[in-house]
């Protein structure tokens, strides 16, 4: 049972366009639900992390916008760039005594056309 | 670099063999992960460890696994009795307990790939 439901699987933009990548949960203990990026090879990055008492979170070209009654976080990239082809990741964590083990999404692999 | 590192990056063993794994966190981070990614999917939690302490290890983690942590420093993760669904990268993460109203962040290092023939 995937507890972090992750869409698209995979996303081509042209470069400038604007991606946007979905992902939805069920557990309403979750309160922090980060992204990471992965480029083949290399472990996850935090890209940006947003928590549920705000609805959106900008970091350069990068915004999540969070939907805590519709159980549901996007990322969008605004003016993708072909360095910005990698997996993307959503995640959620709850806090569980001391154990913030992140609940992941099965990730989305997006290619930015030059 | 001061980030997360993990030894040897890559690893092919043959079935039964036993396999260990080295990661070494941030100086500071307390706090240490251990995660497993197979191809298309997103990491899956193994284990935990608060310094030396190992508090909680996921249903994914058999009996044929186990990690240590000593000295709350460095961390190990070994397989015995390799079988061939064993292979995957396997991530180690690690973090600093968050300061009242913080968030805490876990730094990923790149990974040891581990292919059972």
């Amino acid at each position: 049972q995937q507890q972090v439901k992750q869409s698209p699987q995979s996303l081509i933009v042209q470069k400038g366009g604007i991606s946007i990548i979905n992902c939805a949960y069920e557990n309403t203990a979750f309160d922090y639900f980060p992204w990471y990026q992965q480029f083949p090879g290399k472990g996850p990055a935090l890209l940006i992390a947003i928590r549920p008492d705000v609805s959106e979170k900008k970091e350069g070209r990068f915004t999540i916008s969070f939907n805590k009654s519709a159980k549901q976080f996007s990322l969008h990239i605004m003016d993708s760039q072909p360095g910005d082809s990698a997996t993307y990741f959503c995640a959620a964590s709850q806090k569980a005594g001391n154990n913030r083990k992140l609940i992941w999404g099965l990730g989305t692999s997006l290619a930015v056309n030059p | 670099d001061t980030g997360v590192s993990q030894d040897p990056r890559h690893k092919i063993t043959k079935r039964g063999q036993n396999v260990t794994f080295r990661c070494d966190p941030i100086s500071e981070h307390n706090r240490l992960y251990w995660y497993r990614q197979t191809l298309g999917q997103g990491p899956e939690f193994l284990t935990y460890f608060q310094n030396e302490a190992q508090l909680e290890k996921s249903r994914l983690l058999s009996d044929r696994f186990s990690a240590e942590r000593p000295k709350g420093s460095f961390s190990t993760l070994e397989i015995q009795r390799t079988e061939q669904g064993d292979s995957a990268m396997y991530l180690c993460a690690s973090s600093q307990s968050p300061y009242r109203g913080s968030q805490e962040t876990q730094y990923f290092g790149p990974g040891t790939r581990l292919l059972v023939l």
